[in-house]
This record gives structure tokens, C-alpha cells and sequence, in this order.
């Protein structure tokens, strides 16, 4: 059952506290990527990854921090730098970095109290 | 700057009629426009592309209109059902950067009985 995972669906923190959100695919897929979606706005780019062990920032990269070290992993760091983090997270991937149409994971909704 | 605008945030439609949502642009460079459909806390998903050397793709009760001199784009739904309630995204991209999609900021359709 391929597809791409985020865990947890809810999570919450401190203000000030770093905190990691996962993303898994078993698609094989090379190129995979973090947005952010805000109330009332579309999805805006954090990171992304055309490959393992490379990636480039997106629209707003600022206070975020990202690792491809493995194929189907793409963890997310959202550090105390970011000034808002309380968003709803996005994961997504693409068969290659020349591949269009993107797949997304079911999004983790971070709140930072 | 906005590059991709969906100026309607929402949109009532019955049963059967049809749904017109609409997409602009102002990058000219854009080349590939792509729907996707959003439930709540979930993830998009990928619904319908188009090529700008073409003006007109469908998919069963989707099809999509291209107006590159308008800088337009429209998804039309035929007949409209009550599971086509959801948030419509819009995005873009150009030749050589498939991977950075620019997202507009959505439509919410809702479809009454």
C-alpha cells in the first residue's frame, strides 16, 4: 500500500522549542517536498529535495531546516527562528525532479502554545 | 506577489448544475497548470492538468479551460455531486522548475442538495 506519511496528524509545543515533522513515502519517488498552508492562503514552499542528499530552499525557508538522507525520508525542523510556526504542514512527492504532478501526505497540524 | 489568484474564496453551486472555478496568472513563463482537490485536514489531491499548447483538457466530469492570452484558466464540473465539496487549488509551473509549484489561494465549493 504505497503512499506518504505524516506522523503525528496534531502536534503541539512550546513556543521557543524546536520540533521535527516527519515525512515517509514508499513510492520510490526521487523529489519530495514541505509546504505550509496558512488560513485563507495557498500552499507556499519551504523545501525541497530533487534527490537524496540534496535540497534547496523554497518561497519561505526562513526558520525551517530540512535532511534527505534517505530516499523515502524528509524530515522537516521547524526551529524557535520561525516566528509563526502554528500551521497546517504539508509533505508531498514527485516520481522526478522533471515530474509535475506532486502526491501529499495527509498534512501535520502544528500548534505552538 | 501573488502569481496565481483564485478571487473567488467561495462558491455555492445545486446538485447537477455546473461549477465554474476560476484561476489567473500574471507569470507568463508558467507553462503547466494543474487542479487539485482538498477536503479538510487532509492532503490535496492531484484532480486535472493542462499543457499551455493546449486549451482545453477533460476527465469525465472535469475539464479545464486554457486562456493564455487571458492568463486564464477555469475548472469546469458537469454535473456537479455533493462529494465535489471541497477546496479547489490551482497551481503553476514552468518548463525547467517542474518542481516549484505556485499555489493559489483556493476556492471553497460547496455543493447543495
Amino acid at each position: 500500500d504505497g503512499g506518504i506519511t505524516q506522523s503525528p496528524k496534531y502536534l503541539f509545543r512550546k513556543e521557543g522549542q524546536n520540533v521535527t515533522l516527519s515525512c515517509e513515502q514508499n513510492l520510490n519517488h526521487d523529489a519530495m517536498y514541505w509546504y505550509r498552508q496558512d488560513p485563507g492562503q495557498g500552499l507556499r514552499l519551504i523545501y525541497y529535495s530533487q534527490i537524496v542528499n540534496d535540497f534547496q530552499k523554497g518561497d519561505i525557508a526562513e526558520g525551517y531546516s530540512v535532511s534527505r538522507e534517505k530516499k523515502e525520508s524528509f524530515p522537516l525542523t521547524v526551529t524557535s527562528a520561525q516566528k509563526n510556526p502554528t500551521a497546517f504542514y504539508l509533505c508531498a512527492s514527485s516520481i522526478t525532479r522533471h515530474s509535475v504532478e506532486q502526491f501529499f501526505g495527509p498534512g501535520t497540524r502544528l500548534t505552538v502554545l | 506577489d501573488q502569481q496565481v489568484k483564485q478571487n473567488s474564496p467561495s462558491l455555492s453551486v445545486q446538485e447537477g448544475r455546473i461549477s465554474i472555478l476560476n484561476c489567473d496568472y500574471t507569470n507568463s513563463m508558467f507553462d503547466y497548470f494543474l487542479w487539485y482537490k482538498k477536503y479538510p485536514a487532509e492532503g490535496p489531491t492531484f484532480l486535472i492538468s493542462i499543457s499551455s499548447i493546449k486549451d482545453k483538457n477533460e476527465d469525465g466530469r472535469f475539464t479545464v479551460f486554457l486562456n493564455k492570452s487571458a492568463k486564464h484558466l477555469s475548472l469546469h464540473i458537469v454535473p456537479s455531486q455533493p462529494g465535489d465539496s471541497a477546496v479547489y487549488f490551482c497551481a503553476a509551473t514552468r518548463g525547467g522548475t517542474a518542481s516549484k509549484l505556485t499555489f493559489g489561494t483556493g476556492t471553497r465549493l460547496q455543493v447543495t442538495l
